[in-house]
């Protein structure tokens, strides 16, 4: 069965710090993992990433993927408040669905 | 820029009613997807539309249908709703054989919370 694992569960970090969130997945048919992050509404879309060691990079931003050990990070550099939000990440298969994992729950504190 | 909007955003039903939720796509989106998302989980896939044909079919109950109309709007109609039913409902669009790369981007509409009493 297709998964997608995300760790840690929840973070608490202060503003400034840096954090790194972790993605794995076992996916049969894979075709390209998204970045998204969930405040109290729909998912807003962050990173699509397709080809292994090419890193995207959006402000304080920046993600990566390994095709080969099947993982993704997401790096968030200097947090700030606005950051709290739950970041999903997702897999998509040849049929084009996500596949999501649990989430990452990141709480920025002053 | 426009996004995908859904409709209603807030829906209370009583068990055994009916309900359907409304989707339109971004502009010239050809792909429509459905998401549950239960409290405190992460978004299921139900089903999805391509060119107005069912795509793909995840793990939707035989008591929901829905259909890509020709504006490429999308319909999810619950029926015999049950409790357990509750959720945020996702729609996302993407267009097929564009993106990025061409590789499909989905955007996520605003969701309509459903609460069945």
């Amino acid at each position: 069965e297709d998964k997608v694992v995300q760790s840690p569960l929840s973070l608490v970090v202060h503003e400034g710090d840096t954090v790194t969130l972790n993605c794995s997945y076992e996916v049969t048919n894979f075709r390209s993992l998204l970045w998204y992050k969930q405040e109290k509404k729909a998912p807003t879309f962050l990173f699509m990433l397709t080809s292994s060691g090419i890193e995207k990079k959006s402000g304080r931003l920046s993600s990566i993927l390994d095709k080969k050990e099947l993982f993704s990070i997401l790096n968030i550099t200097a947090t700030q408040t606005g950051d709290s939000a739950i970041y999903l990440c997702a897999v998509m298969d040849s049929s084009y669905k996500l596949i999501f994992g649990s989430g990452t729950r990141l709480l920025v504190r002053p | 820029a426009a996004g995908v909007i859904q409709s209603p955003r807030h829906l209370i039903k009583e068990k055994r009613e009916t309900a359907t939720l409304k989707c339109y796509p971004i502009p010239r989106h050809d792909t429509v997807y459905w998401y549950q998302q239960g409290p405190g989980q992460d978004p299921q896939f139900l089903i999805s539309f391509y060119e107005k044909m069912q795509s793909d079919k995840g793990s939707i109950p035989d008591r929901f249908s829905a259909q890509q109309f020709s504006d490429y709007h999308s319909e999810l109609n619950m029926s015999s709703l049950e409790l357990g039913d509750s959720a945020l409902y996702f729609c996302a669009s993407s267009h097929r054989a564009g993106g990025t790369g061409g590789w499909n981007e989905q955007f996520f509409g605003p969701g309509t919370r459903l609460t069945v009493l």
